[in-house]
């Protein structure tokens, strides 16, 4: 059975940073990209970033560009997020998903909860 | 940016009924089209893929069409459990966007 497991949300002052983790088993984890996707409280789904299965190459969204980072352990079959300077907006539910531009989002985690507020 | 637009917004109807959910995207994105349903409280489920193909699991009154850059998922007789949201989703380029959401209530 394929798992995805978030970790490490909160509530964090504005201008903080997160870091969730995502723990993954039941598949080939270096065989996939990984996606992160955020839903702010009430409203669609939006993508966050993309890391290729071997870690070599990553994207941002222009929302989190120059504050994101994507990082993955394939000897730990974990994915990463940091997002720093957070913002108000950075509100939101993250989904670790399994897949990227090539691969299809198959398999998405329960969701983790980050609240940006003073 | 591939925008995705979708439509319409909500969509009142019973069970049994059929329902014809949009999505248009800015640019040509054959066929990397993708349809998700969310539930309250619950991650996305992937549905389809490809613009028409059924994911594992989904049910074969969800059919999936179109290409180009008009694309529909038609629910052909609405069950209980298939209300809620849903989403398209392109991967064809760089940044991976969705639609707004089609919101499908009883």
């Amino acid at each position: 059975e394929v798992l995805l497991v978030e970790s490490g949300g909160d509530l964090i002052q504005p201008g903080g940073s997160l870091r969730l983790s995502c723990a993954t088993s039941g598949f080939t984890f270096i065989y996939y990209a990984m996606t992160w996707v955020r839903q702010a409280p009430g409203k669609g789904l939006e993508w966050v970033s993309t890391i290729r299965n071997d870690g070599t190459v990553t994207y941002c969204a222009d929302s989190v560009k120059g504050r994101c980072t994507i990082s993955r352990d394939n000897s730990k079959n974990t994915l990463f997020l940091q997002i720093d300077n957070l913002r108000v907006e950075d509100t939101a539910v993250y989904y670790c998903v399994r897949g990227g531009r090539t691969q299809n989002f198959d398999y998405w985690g329960q969701g983790s909860l980050v609240i940006v507020s003073s | 940016e591939i925008v995705l637009t979708q439509s319409p917004g909500t969509l009142s109807l019973s069970p049994g009924e059929r329902a014809t959910l949009s999505c248009r995207a800015s640019h040509h994105i054959d066929p990397f089209l993708l349809w998700y349903q969310q539930k309250p409280g619950q991650a996305p489920r992937l549905l389809i893929y490809d613009a028409s193909s059924r994911a594992t699991g989904t049910p074969d009154r969800f059919r999936g069409s179109g290409s180009g850059t008009d694309f529909t998922l038609t629910i052909v007789s609405l069950e209980p459990e298939d209300f809620a949201v849903y989403y398209c989703q392109q991967r064809s380029d760089w940044p991976l966007t969705f639609g707004g959401g089609t919101k499908v209530e009883i």
